[in-house]
């Protein structure tokens, strides 16, 4: 079953505008996390946020995690054309990580030059 | 630079064929997973292992199985290949650091299987 929904579905914008992309999921969680994934290939780890996070920095990335509304947005500042890919939010469910994350459908991003 | 590597870019099989999808990682990662990715669908959860010799089912498990008999290896096996399988199968790993309840994936390039 899908936990994580992506919101939007697709986003384009000129580079060095900032692209903000929606998570939402259902049950509780213990951490999210958000992934980059570059056409026809393997995704990116790009930053985690355990439950008892609100907000957490990585670079141009900042991410939000709101468990009462279940939701989760990952911000990036200064778009580059390199941005340009699909942004994925997962949601794991135990402490030690061994049950798999669930994925949503993603964020299908695209930086105009 | 630590790898998660699946042994083929690209497969094409037959209907009915036993297919093997491997996957080698060098980072003595203790977790090892494999989803397939389709348009619309995201990616699911079809195996993950925690250690050798250890398997639990994902989301999707029908249809497949797997195998982990070293630590570093862990394969995906198409009993009987069918055309609904043809899709994009992506291997990920992580550890278990004490301490640090839970830790991002690292996936493999993807190996995109079609069924003909």
């Amino acid at each position: 079953s899908q936990q994580g929904e992506e919101d939007p579905q697709a986003l384009s914008i000129q580079e060095g505008e900032n692209a903000t992309m929606n998570c939402s999921y259902k049950t509780s969680i213990n951490n999210l996390q958000w992934y980059r994934q570059n056409s026809g290939r393997g995704l990116v780890h790009l930053i985690l946020i355990r439950s008892n996070e609100r907000e957490k920095h990585s670079g141009r990335l900042r991410v939000t995690l709101d468990t009462s509304k279940k939701s989760s947005s990952l911000l990036i500042t200064a778009s580059r054309a390199a941005d340009t890919a699909s942004y994925f939010c997962a949601t794991g469910h135990s402490g030690g990580g061994a049950d798999g994350l669930t994925f949503g459908k993603g964020t299908h991003l695209i930086i105009q030059p | 630079d630590v790898k998660v590597t699946q042994s083929s870019r690209y497969l094409v099989k037959r209907t009915g064929e036993k297919v093997f999808l491997e996957c080698v990682q060098d980072m003595d990662h203790e977790n090892m997973f494999w989803y397939r990715q389709d348009p619309g669908l995201g990616l699911r959860l079809i195996y993950f292992s925690y250690d050798v010799k250890m398997k639990e089912k994902g989301d999707i498990p029908e249809g497949y199985s797997v195998s982990r008999e070293k630590k570093e290896r862990f394969s995906l096996i198409l009993e009987s290949a069918s055309t609904n399988q043809t899709s994009m199968y992506l291997c990920a790993s992580s550890p278990i650091v004490v301490g640090q309840p839970a830790h991002g994936y690292t996936f493999g390039s993807g190996t995109r299987l079609t069924v003909v």
